[in-house]
């Protein structure tokens, strides 16, 4: 079954710096997307960037990119110079392939992210 | 309006009302999704209305009650809900291709307490 773990509750950065979000993934298929989303204090879910399985450069937009290790199955979040706006909670998401999984996202249990002055 | 609105955006109601959550899209979008938020706990689907129709039904209480009337507009009809339904209900849409993946994009939410 498909299923994203995220194992950082809570991480702190320094202002300016880069800070490394994870996320790995467990799916049997051979075809599907990785996504993250960032959700600030007003509840609204941003999307930030998108991998597909089948994509060989990995994808950045911005300050965020994403470090997409196929054979690990593993699919962190890079953001850099990090800002103070970035505080908010991040969720890493897949969705499998098929036509039977018609808008299907999993999420994993997200990581909150403290950006310091 | 631009994006996905959802109203109300906070809501109290005791668990024999009857009440309905709207969410509207305005990014000419094909499919639609209702999600539920609770503390701790991952984003768990709930209905996926694809051209309208519904394809996808996470077992969900029959409480709740979906409606989706156009490929605009979802409704979340709401009775005789429970105290553990409290929870943050987000409402997704997305343009779905025969080939490849694309984002969802939310509303802000609608922040539902049961008494």
């Amino acid at each position: 079954a498909q299923k994203i773990t995220q194992t950082q509750p809570g991480m702190f950065v320094q202002e300016k710096e880069a800070v490394t979000l994870d996320c790995t993934y467990d799916t049997s298929d051979q075809s599907y997307g990785l996504f993250w989303y960032k959700q600030p204090s007003s509840g609204e879910m941003i999307f930030l960037i998108y991998q597909g399985s089948y994509d060989e450069q990995n994808a950045t937009e911005g300050r965020y990119s994403l470090n997409f290790q196929k054979a690990r199955k593993s699919a962190n979040l890079v953001i850099s110079a990090s800002q103070l706006g970035d505080s908010a909670m991040y969720f890493c998401a897949m969705r499998e392939g098929g036509t039977g999984n018609t808008g299907k996202l999993i999420f994993g249990q997200g990581t909150t992210l403290q950006v310091k002055p | 309006e631009t994006g996905v609105t959802q109203t109300p955006r906070h809501l109290v109601m005791g668990m024999t009302n009857k009440k309905s959550l709207k969410c509207e899209q305005h990014l000419g979008h094909n499919a639609m999704y209702w999600y539920k938020q609770s503390a701790k706990k991952p984003l768990e689907l709930m209905f996926v209305y694809s051209l309208e129709e519904r394809v996808e039904n996470n077992s969900v209480p029959s409480r709740f009650s979906p409606e989706c009337p156009n490929s605009s507009h979802l409704f979340l009809h709401l009775h005789t809900l429970q105290p553990e339904d409290s929870a943050l209900y987000l409402c997704a849409s997305s343009h779905e291709r025969l080939a490849g993946f694309n984002e969802q994009f939310f509303g802000p939410g609608t922040r539902l307490t049961v008494l």
